[in-house]
Parts: structure tokens; sequence; C-alpha cells
């Protein structure tokens, strides 16, 4: 079983950057697509990005596409989402999720801790 | 357009039986979903994948009183001999046609 434990959330001006990591360990990293979730205070779980296992495929859900960028390092295990001009509404939980396979679009069968992202409105 | 709708809401007695419904939009009515759970204050934790057959697979160390099933564009959730522990918001979310997403979850509670 992969446990998933993310870090870099903290708070943030409208406009400005932050870098969420998550580090991986137990099943191997590497062979597993990836994405980040959020959750906004009080609202339901949102997807935002995932990546394939190369790192070679990258999807995003409308409102980040052109501001965030997911990206992995599987030499060191960790999954990452830089997340400029950053906006009220990117206020969050942020959880990072390990998909049920290669694929990207795919169920997550295991999930971190979460990490809180406040961008002032 | 795939989207996954959810009652916000359920309660049932302890020891109980309830079971809560994700529906697909038309033209997706075969695709699997997921089941999680988020217990309060605390992330998200899988509990398994329901596909369109009805089959299901749990994930790890979940318990049986946890069982998915399927009927047209419908999926459900059962959980049986409820427990106080049980009560948590429960989210499905499905994926395709370039996006995954997450129904808006039911908030369960254990009377």
């Amino acid at each position: 079983e992969v446990q998933l434990l993310e870090s870099g959330g903290g708070l943030v001006q409208p406009g400005g950057s932050l870098r969420l990591s998550c580090g991986g360990s137990g099943t191997i990293f590497s062979r597993f697509a990836m994405s980040w979730v959020r959750q906004a205070p009080g609202k339901g779980l949102e997807w935002v990005a995932g990546i394939s296992v190369s790192g070679g495929s990258t999807h995003y859900t409308d409102s980040v596409k052109g501001r965030f960028t997911i990206s992995r390092d599987n030499s060191k295990n960790t999954l990452y989402l830089q997340m400029d001009r950053l906006r009220g509404e990117d206020t969050a939980v942020y959880y990072c999720a390990k998909a049920d396979g290669r694929v990207v679009l795919n169920s997550f069968d295991s999930w971190g801790q979460g990490t809180r992202v406040t961008v002032p409105s | 357009q795939l989207v996954v709708t959810q009652s916000p809401s359920a309660s049932a007695s302890l020891g109980a039986s309830v079971k809560l419904t994700c529906t697909l939009t038309s033209g997706h009515s075969q695709y699997a979903i997921a089941w999680h759970q988020q217990q309060p204050e605390r992330g998200p934790r899988y509990l398994m994948r329901v596909n369109g057959d009805g089959s299901h697979i749990k994930g790890d160390g979940i318990s049986d009183r946890f069982s998915g099933s399927s009927s047209g564009a419908e999926r459900y959730l059962t959980i049986s001999s409820l427990q106080s522990e049980d009560e948590a918001d429960y989210y499905c979310q499905s994926w395709g046609a370039g996006v995954v997403v997450f129904g808006g979850g039911t908030k369960l509670t254990v009377l």
C-alpha cells in the first residue's frame, strides 16, 4: 500500500505562486498515474489535475488550465503542483491521489492527508 | 458531459442498513464509479470501485459491511450493521472524456 504525504501549503496573496509536493512511499510510486484533488472550505471534492506514469500526459480541469502545472519526479517518488496566478477561489485543502493503475483518468485508491492553501479574496 | 449526482443527505439508525445512490448522466450509464468516505476533519478514503455490470472491487481493509451494486445509470453503496464511525460524507467519482468528476457528496447521519 502506498502512503502519500503532501506539503507546501500556506497563505499566499492573490496573483502569487505556490508549489505543492506529495511524497509517496511503499508501493512503487512510478508505476501509477497520480492526481491532485482539492476541497474548498465546506464544499465537496474537485479534481484539479492528473499526470501519467512517465509525466508525458497531463490533464487539467478548466478553471486551472494555464495557471497550474502538474509534474512528477519518479526518482524522488514525488508529485508536484505548481500553482501560479492564484485566486481566492483556489483556497482549499489539496490532496494528492494515486490512480488505480497507469491510466490518468481512473479511480483513486489512495489519498494523502492534504495540505491547506489559503488565498485571501 | 459526464456528471454524477448524489442526494445531499441520508440517515439511518445504528445497526440498520442504508443504501446510497450515485446517478450517472444519460449516455454514460455504463461507466464505472468509485466510492470514497470522508470522516469529519479527515482526508478521503477509497472504499470501492463499482462497474457498470454491478461487480465491485473493494479497497484494502474495507469492511464486509460495505458493498456495491449497479442498476442502469445508478450505482449504489450499501452499508450494513451501521456503526457510529460510519457517520461521514460519501462521494462518488467517475472519469472519462478527459475529466474526472465527483458527485456533491452524501452526508450520512447515524441516528
